[in-house]
């Protein structure tokens, strides 16, 4: 079947634009998660939604990263006033409730801010 | 101190060989464990879950110590493809499924 898609697949902004990330998770996954990689670094958690609970933000790195989620379907991560330091890939995973499961992970968004 | 925390390498590791990493985790109240393997530019993917009694797939064995607070993963007969970076994941059992990952262990197989 699918699995995660996101999109663009690349984007390159400039300082100080607003960018949007969209990430559809796999059918029936009620969890979601955004992270950051920047270039030879880790994982970065950013947000968590489980189902209709209030998400996770808590690692959200300012008031400019923003995200919301459809039910439990598309996921969009909003970037305002784009700095250089927010270049990185984003990336998306979904998975089943429940501690036992995998989560499955989109190819992720390159974005370039120049 | 971080909540999981792996040694970053690079494991140079002659192809055929064996080579076992750990990870440690802070929290007690950690319920699941996983190794994800991340190629480089490339989405993590899962290699396997790690549980209570430890378990096998094929050259991969993982195994989970609760009294020490560290899981491993040894890779048996080591081949070229093998090269990448293996990511510890830990579920603490009241964050709703919430996973936190360490920053990875860089694995390098030569020929």
């Amino acid at each position: 079947g699918a699995g995660v898609s996101q999109s663009p697949s690349n984007k390159v902004t400039e300082k100080g634009k607003d960018v949007e990330l969209r990430c559809d998770p796999i059918s029936g996954h009620t969890a979601l998660y955004w992270y950051r990689q920047r270039l030879g670094q880790g994982l970065e958690f950013l947000i968590y939604f489980q189902g209709n609970s209030a998400p996770d933000k808590s690692g959200l790195p300012s008031d400019r990263f923003s995200a919301e989620r459809t039910g439990e379907s598309v996921s969009t991560l909003t970037i305002q006033r784009t700095q250089q330091e927010d270049s990185a890939v984003y990336l998306c995973a979904s998975g089943r409730a429940g501690l036992y499961n995998e989560q499955f992970f989109g190819p992720g968004t390159r974005l370039t801010v120049l | 101190r971080k909540e999981v925390e792996q040694d970053p390498g690079p494991f140079n590791v002659p192809e055929g060989a064996t080579v076992a990493f750990n990870c440690t985790y802070s929290n007690s109240a950690s319920q699941s464990f996983f190794w994800y393997r991340q190629d480089c530019r490339k989405e993590p993917k899962l290699l396997m879950s790690v549980y209570s009694s430890g378990n096998e797939d094929g050259r991969f064995t993982a195994q989970l110590n609760r009294a020490s607070q560290y899981i491993s993963l040894l890779i048996r007969d080591s081949k070229l493809s093998d090269s990448a970076t293996y990511l510890c994941v830990v579920v603490v059992s009241d964050s709703w499924g919430k996973l936190q990952f360490g920053a990875g262990t860089q694995v390098v197989v030569t020929p």
